[in-house]
């Protein structure tokens, strides 16, 4: 299965871009790269998914490089509302279901 | 509805007894899964369904815990004679297939306090 390795804690400044790293250098060709974030007390918020090429949404974008071991998740103007624990997931595929497994995350907080 | 619900947001319960939880993921959604959250700790998978069936149960910790969904919608996980250790966040998510690369969208979880 694939894992990832995220930085533990990042800080960025109000209105500035945060770009969030990841390595998930043993993802294999079909499994997505996905992420979340986790605000205390609540349930993890989807963000973005991709397998390789680009995407952006109205939320983030995300920046996969083309032998995939690594991603960035960028949040183009981080606000206060941003500061959470960031997840990148690789999903796997175990028993015909497409399965989440979330490791430590990065804390990111944005300061004023 | 607009979202994954989830019900009861907050339960309080004496080691021992039953507690059931439910879950109602998003209109449309045949994927469910359940995942729980000890506090400070990552999200740890428990099982998923596509339709009714569970194809894999090795995730729940004990056989005190049971899964099911009848009709492919509301789906209810259910802890016997339970422990302290039962205490923290049961999640749910739903997709709309277990076909790789789905959205998948997380309730905001029932928190299970055992004392």
């Amino acid at each position: 299965d694939a894992k990832t390795t995220q930085p533990p804690s990042m800080d960025c400044a109000e209105g500035r871009a945060a770009n969030l790293p990841c390595n998930h250098s043993t993802i294999s060709g079909n499994e997505y790269v996905y992420w979340y974030r986790q605000i205390h007390s609540q349930g993890p918020q989807y963000i973005i998914h991709g397998l390789k090429n680009n995407e952006t949404n109205e939320m983030a974008s995300l920046i996969i490089t083309e032998d995939r071991k690594s991603s960035t998740l960028i949040l183009p103007h981080a606000t206060l509302r941003d500061t959470a624990v960031y997840y990148c997931i690789v999903s796997l595929f175990v028993n015909a279901g497409n399965m989440l497994t979330f490791g430590g995350g990065t804390r990111l907080m944005v300061k004023p | 509805g607009a979202g994954v619900s989830q019900s009861p947001s907050n339960k309080v319960t004496e080691k021992g007894k039953d507690v059931e939880l439910r879950c109602d993921p998003i209109s449309g959604h045949t994927a469910l899964y359940w995942y729980r959250q000890s506090l400070g700790q990552g999200l740890e998978f428990l099982i998923y369904f596509q339709g009714n069936s569970a194809p894999d149960k090795s995730g729940l910790p004990s056989d005190r815990f049971s899964a099911e969904r009848t009709g492919g919608s509301v789906s209810t996980l259910t802890i016997q004679r339970t422990q302290q250790e039962d205490s923290a966040v049961y999640l749910c998510a739903s997709s709309l297939s277990v076909s790789r690369g789905n959205t998948i969208y997380f309730g905001e979880g029932s928190w299970l306090t055992v004392v």
